[in-house]
């Protein structure tokens, strides 16, 4: 049973377009969250992060959108570009570590 | 540093084989992860070390699945007998801490086919 919930499982969206990806937890005890982006044959790498006590973080085009009274987060890819065309996944870890990572969305971005 | 490394990449078997794959963590890393990555499961966690001894296995799937680590700077998954189930990517992974917010840097990953 997946801890992370995340959707959609894929989306095509046109260069310059905006690509939101939505991420839903229930274990509380959560309190890192962060996003790997996964190029095909390639393992997954670490992309942006946020806690819960922030509610927005940026980084260039990538944004994270952070709810914690309704336990949902979100990444923003905006301008999007060819190259961004990967599978992203959220996750959440507690104090122990561990990552539980969600399903993962195939990001498309065609020219 | 020239990241984690894997190998073999791609790893086609029969069933029944012994699979055996191989791992080098980031020098000076404490953890070392061994995740499965499936289109079914996604990316399951199977078992982690801290300072080469395992600490948490529960998400071994079976006993013909197991995990050593010798030394900082190797470690090893091993399947025997394989099934055509495990066919998946495997991926390693390293971290310096477990806290959290330690990034985990992965592997290229191993792809194992059984016939």
């Amino acid at each position: 049973q997946q801890q992370v919930k995340q959707s959609p499982q894929s989306l095509i969206v046109q260069k310059g377009g905006i690509s939101i990806i939505n991420c839903a937890y229930e274990n509380t005890a959560f309190d890192y969250f962060p996003w790997y982006q996964q190029f095909p044959g390639k393992g997954p790498a670490l992309l942006i992060a946020i806690r819960p006590d922030v509610s927005e973080k940026k980084e260039g085009r990538f944004t994270i959108s952070f709810n914690k009274s309704a336990k949902q987060f979100s990444l923003h890819i905006m301008d999007s570009q060819p190259g961004d065309s990967a599978t992203y996944f959220c996750a959440a870890t507690d104090s122990w570590g561990k990552l539980q990572f969600g399903a993962g969305t195939q990001v498309v971005v065609t020219p | 540093d020239a990241g984690v490394i894997q190998s073999p990449r791609h790893e086609v078997t029969e069933m029944g084989q012994e699979v055996t794959l191989r791992c080098k963590p980031i020098s000076g890393h404490d953890y070392l992860f061994w995740y499965r990555q499936t289109m079914m499961r996604g990316l399951e966690l199977l078992i982690y070390f801290n300072n080469n001894v395992p600490i948490d296995d529960s998400g071994m799937p079976e006993d013909r699945f197991s995990a050593k680590m010798p030394n900082a700077s190797f470690s090893t998954l091993k399947i025997q007998p394989s099934e055509p189930r495990d066919s998946a990517v495997y991926f390693c992974a390293s971290s310096l801490r477990l806290a959290g917010t330690d990034t985990q840097y992965f592997g290229p990953g191993t792809r194992l086919t059984v016939l």
